[in-house]
C-alpha cells in the first residue's frame, strides 16, 4: 500500500509570510500532482512533476519533486488571502491508482 | 472546453433511502473516478470506470455502486443510506485514467449529500 503523508495538517499565517507544505512517502512515484480545493468546490490541479529533482514555478508557488521521487514540497512566497484553501498532493505509482495525501488546510489572514 | 459537471449539487435524504449521482466528464475523457470526501477521512477512492468497465475499486461496501455509459457519462448509486454516508461526492475525469503516466484528474464541483 502506497501512502502519502502531508504536513502540516493545518497552517494559519498572516498575509505576506512565506510557507512550505511537505508531502512524503516511502514509495516511489512516477509523478506527483498538487491540487488546491476551495470551500464548496472540487480540487483543481495546480501542477504535475515527473522528473526527480524537478522544480516548477507557478507565479508565487514553487513545487519541487524529490530526487528519489518519494517526496515533494510546495513553497508559497508572500502568501495572499486568495491562497487560502486545502492543498492536496497525489502520487501516481504502481497501483494504477492515485494516492492522495490527507491535505494541508491553509488559511491566510489579511 | 466544458469542465466536469455533477448533478445534483446538493441533496438531502433520510436513512434507508437510496440516491443516484450523475457525472458528465470533459469531452474526450474516457475515465471517470469517484471519491468520497469527509472532514475526518479526507478523499477516499470509490471506483474508476474506463470505457464502461470498472477498472478499480476502493474499500467501500456493496451499497456503493456505479456505472458508465457509452458516452462516458457516469452515475453512482448508494443504497440503504446511513448517517455516515453524509459527504461531498466528487467525480473526476481523465483522458487515460489513473493508470496513465501522470494520472491527472479534473474534478467536478461535487454533490453534497446530507443524510438525516
Amino acid at each position: 500500500t502506497q501512502l502519502l503523508e502531508q504536513s502540516p495538517q493545518f497552517l494559519s499565517i498572516q498575509e505576506g509570510e512565506n510557507l512550505t507544505v511537505y508531502c512524503n512517502s516511502s514509495s516511489v512515484f512516477s509523478s506527483l500532482q498538487w491540487y488546491r480545493q476551495e470551500p464548496g468546490e472540487g480540487p483543481v490541479l495546480l501542477v504535475t512533476v515527473v522528473t526527480g529533482g524537478e522544480v516548477k514555478k507557478l507565479k508565487r508557488l514553487t513545487f519541487q519533486f524529490g530526487d528519489a521521487r518519494k517526496d515533494s514540497s510546495l513553497h508559497i512566497t508572500a502568501a495572499q488571502p486568495g491562497d487560502t484553501g486545502l492543498y492536496l498532493c497525489a502520487g501516481a505509482g504502481s497501483a494504477r491508482q492515485l494516492t492522495f495525501g490527507s491535505g494541508t488546510q491553509l488559511t491566510v489572514l489579511p | 472546453k466544458a469542465g466536469v459537471t455533477q448533478t445534483p449539487r446538493y441533496l438531502i435524504k433520510t436513512r434507508g433511502q437510496q440516491v443516484t449521482l450523475s457525472c458528465s466528464p470533459i469531452s474526450g475523457h474516457r475515465s471517470v473516478s469517484w471519491y468520497q470526501q469527509t472532514p475526518g477521512q479526507g478523499l477516499q477512492f470509490l471506483f474508476e470506470y474506463f470505457s464502461e468497465t470498472q477498472r478499480n475499486k476502493g474499500n467501500f461496501p456493496g451499497r456503493f455502486s456505479g456505472r458508465q455509459f457509452s458516452n462516458s457519462r457516469s452515475e453512482m448509486n448508494v443504497s440503504t443510506l446511513e448517517l455516515g454516508d453524509s459527504a461531498l461526492y466528487l467525480c473526476a475525469s481523465s483522458p487515460q485514467g489513473q493508470g496513465g503516466r501522470t494520472g491527472e484528474l479534473f474534478f467536478g464541483e461535487g454533490s453534497r449529500l446530507t443524510v438525516l
